[in-house]
């Protein structure tokens, strides 16, 4: 039973590229959320996600940054022209329902470095 | 948003020692989980709580919904659990977890 998977684990890039960071759920669950984390800081949440669906964004920068859950395959994180301030870890987690009374579960990570 | 207030912010213990970890937040909840971060950045799930108590070996928690906060009790620390811990928090439909800053933990051979 495979819990949440994020690829990859470590992702370099150089500023102005463009990220992909990606997120398989557990089975069955198709609620999926993203978090980010600076150094030597808590989790903020992005983004809350069902299949085909953005349900809360209010955590998500305005410009340069998306994420999608598309029918089939991964939830992704998309970033484009990467800047410095961008490092960091970001978290995808996945629940079975909304998150109310369900416990999330957490990937373990994709550490975003930006040269 | 929830205020998630987190205490101590850093703890240094000798192996063998009991702590207790604080979390005290502003609102009702109706989800609470404990995480602990390994020195390897990897979010290890340690209780869902959003009341009453759990244990799980050396570590047990408490949530007293009622009064806004819970604790984390480690017994017998090992140098293993060293890292941070979290605390977070979820209010009804709002559909996301709010963070505390987390313990920092040190745990001394």
């Amino acid at each position: 039973n495979a819990g949440v998977m994020q690829n990859p684990r470590h992702l370099v890039r150089r500023r102005g590229q463009e990220a992909r960071l990606r997120c398989s759920p557990m089975k069955g669950h198709s609620h999926v959320y993203w978090y980010r984390q600076l150094p030597e800081e808590g989790l903020k949440f992005m983004v809350y996600l069902q299949k085909e669906n953005i349900i809360d964004e209010s955590g998500m920068p305005k410009e340069r940054f998306s994420a999608e859950f598309p029918k089939e395959g991964p939830s992704i994180l998309r970033i484009q022209q990467v800047v410095r301030g961008d490092s960091a870890a970001y978290f995808c987690a996945s629940s079975r329902e909304g998150a109310s009374n369900q416990p999330q579960h957490f990937g373990d990570g994709t550490r975003l470095s930006i040269l | 948003g929830i205020q998630v207030e987190q205490s101590p912010p850093d703890l240094i213990l000798q192996e063998g020692a009991n702590s207790t970890l604080r979390c005290n937040f502003s609102d009702s909840v109706n989800n609470l989980q404990w995480f602990h971060q390994n020195p390897w950045g990897q979010l290890i799930n340690l209780f869902y709580i959003p009341s009453g108590t759990k244990q799980n070996g050396r570590l047990s928690a408490t949530t007293v919904a009622t009064e806004r906060y819970s604790l984390l009790y480690i017994s017998s620390s090992q140098t293993t659990d060293s890292g941070v811990y979290f605390c977070a928090v979820e209010r009804y439909n709002f559909n996301k977890f709010y963070f505390g800053s987390g313990t920092k933990l040190n745990v001394k051979p």
